[in-house]
C-alpha cells in the first residue's frame, strides 16, 4: 500500500480566496486523483492527475477553479480558488496501485470558507 | 451507466451484534468491488475487496462475497465493537485505470 499525506489537514478561508493543497506520496505512482466530499456526502471525483499530461476533469469541475498540478510520480497540488462557503468541503488524494487494482487515499483536507 | 446503491443509514447496534450493509452495483462486465470504511475525522481506509464473481474479502473480521448473479456485495461482522463506528463506502472499479465509483455511504453507530 502507498503512504499519502495532504497539507494542510484543514483551514478556514476567507471568500473569495485561494487555497492550494498539497499531496505527497510515499511511492511513484502513476495515476493520482482528487476528490471532493462535502458534509455528510459521499465522494465525487474531481479530476485525475497523470504526470506529464493535463488533468482530466470530471463533469461539473472546471481548471479554471480546481487547478491542479502534477510535477513528479509523487507530488501533486489541487487549488481551489476563489472560494464560496459553497467549496467547504474535505479534499481527499488518492493513488492507484499497481499491479493491483487497489486505490488509497490521503487523510483529507478540511475547508472551510467563511 | 455504472453505480453503486447501499443502504441507508444511520444504522445503530448495541456492541456483540450482526452487522450487514447492503451493498448493490450496476456496471457492465466485471468490476472489482471494495469496501472503505472512514473513521470520524479521518480518511478512507480500504478495509476488503475482491476482484471477481465468488471472491470472498475479508478484513478485521469483515466479510463480503461477490455475488455476480445478484450483483451484490454486502457487508457483514459477526460481532461488532464500539471502535467499528465509522461510515463505509462501498465501490466499484471497471479496470485498472477507470474511476472508482462510490455508494453514498453508510453511517455505523455501535453502542456499549
Amino acid at each position: 500500500s502507498a503512504v499519502i499525506s495532504q497539507k494542510p489537514s484543514r483551514d478556514i478561508c476567507q471568500r473569495g480566496t485561494s487555497l492550494t493543497i498539497q499531496c505527497q506520496v510515499d511511492s511513484q505512482v502513476t495515476m493520482m486523483f482528487w476528490y471532493r466530499q462535502q458534509p455528510g456526502q459521499s465522494l465525487t471525483l474531481i479530476a485525475t492527475a497523470n504526470q506529464g499530461s493535463e488533468a482530466t476533469y470530471e463533469s461539473g469541475f472546471v481548471i479554471d477553479k480546481f487547478p491542479i498540478s502534477r510535477p513528479n510520480l509523487t507530488f501533486s497540488t489541487l487549488t481551489v480558488s476563489n472560494m464560496s462557503p459553497e467549496d467547504s468541503s474535505i479534499y481527499l488524494c488518492s493513488v492507484s496501485g499497481t499491479p493491483t487494482n487497489e486505490q488509497y487515499f490521503g487523510p483529507g483536507t478540511r475547508l472551510t470558507v467563511t | 451507466g455504472n453505480s453503486v446503491t447501499q443502504m441507508e443509514g444511520p444504522v445503530t447496534l448495541s456492541e456483540e451484534a450482526f452487522l450487514t450493509i447492503n451493498c448493490t452495483y450496476t456496471a457492465t462486465g466485471y468490476p472489482s468491488l471494495f469496501w472503505y470504511v472512514q473513521y470520524p475525522g479521518e480518511g478512507l481506509q480500504l478495509l476488503l475487496k475482491a476482484t471477481k464473481a465468488d471472491d470472498k474479502g475479508s478484513n478485521k473480521g469483515f466479510e463480503a462475497t461477490y455475488r455476480k448473479e445478484t450483483t451484490s456485495f454486502h457487508l457483514e461482522k459477526g460481532s461488532v465493537q464500539v471502535s467499528d463506528s465509522a461510515v463505509y463506502f462501498c465501490a466499484l472499479k471497471r479496470n485498472q485505470g477507470g474511476k472508482l465509483i462510490f455508494g453514498q455511504g453508510t453511517e455505523l453507530s455501535v453502542k456499549p
